[in-house]
């Protein structure tokens, strides 16, 4: 498609499952972003992956979470053990981020995967 | 530090002109973003402004830049009902020649009342 697709859009889950959710980014984009955002915490950095440099993880909260990026593309972030807490919409979000000028480092984002865990 | 802070709520009458302001402590971005998120969709990018200027004006919408006091902010012209939405604030991190990732604001929910 033409843009940043995740799935599932809801997942409902019991407390102390895993979860996977899947982002499949603007073809061609190297960068790409996980954010978290709850309900009065505005958007919470996660992790963000750049081409094939190290990802970025200093926003994981926990060592519940982790994410790969295989092949350069599809992302998937995983919550294992989930907790009450770890309800939020999980956005995804792609960009042509790189060095000199490559446009602005716009991002564009999925709509987002509900996560509520019971 | 790489806080981002933005008030929660603006109400406007449709017609007015709207204000969101935005603070922040990283000054070595290179470009500064307002992003809209309208209800049950993600983000879109709104406009930017390149950290050499202090002024961007696009149509409705004009941006204002203060480096030295890092203080950006939005103002939306002839506020309508359909700008009802939430308004995040966002630097790059990286500075330089490379962008790096993004630091957002809370977001503030604008609500235009008829």
């Amino acid at each position: 498609g033409a843009g940043v697709s995740q799935s599932p859009s809801n997942k409902v889950t019991e407390k102390g499952k895993d979860v996977e959710l899947r982002c499949d980014p603007i073809s061609g984009h190297t960068a790409l972003y996980w954010y978290r955002q709850s309900l009065g915490q505005g958007l919470e950095f996660l992790i963000y992956f750049q081409g094939n440099s190290a990802p970025d993880k200093s926003g994981l909260p926990s060592d519940r979470f982790s994410a790969e990026r295989t092949g350069g593309s599809v992302s998937t972030l995983t919550i294992q053990r989930t907790q009450q807490e770890d309800s939020a919409v999980y956005l995804c979000a792609s960009s042509l981020a790189g060095t000199g000028g490559m446009g602005t480092g716009e991002l564009f984002f999925g709509e987002g995967s509900r996560l509520t865990v019971l | 530090g790489e806080d981002v802070e933005q008030s929660l709520f603006l109400s406007v009458r449709e017609g007015d002109s709207s204000v969101i302001n935005c603070t922040y402590t990283d000054s070595s971005s290179t470009y500064l973003y307002w992003y809209k998120q309208e209800p049950g969709a993600g983000l879109q990018l709104l406009t930017y402004i390149f950290s050499n200027m202090d002024m961007k004006q696009d149509q409705r919408l004009t941006v204002l830049l203060n480096k030295k006091d890092k203080h950006l902010s939005l103002r939306i012209a002839d506020t309508q009902t359909g700008d009802s939405a939430i308004y995040f604030c966002a630097h790059d991190t990286a500075g330089g020649t490379s962008y790096g990732k993004l630091t957002f604001g809370q977001g503030t929910i604008l609500t235009v009342h008829p």
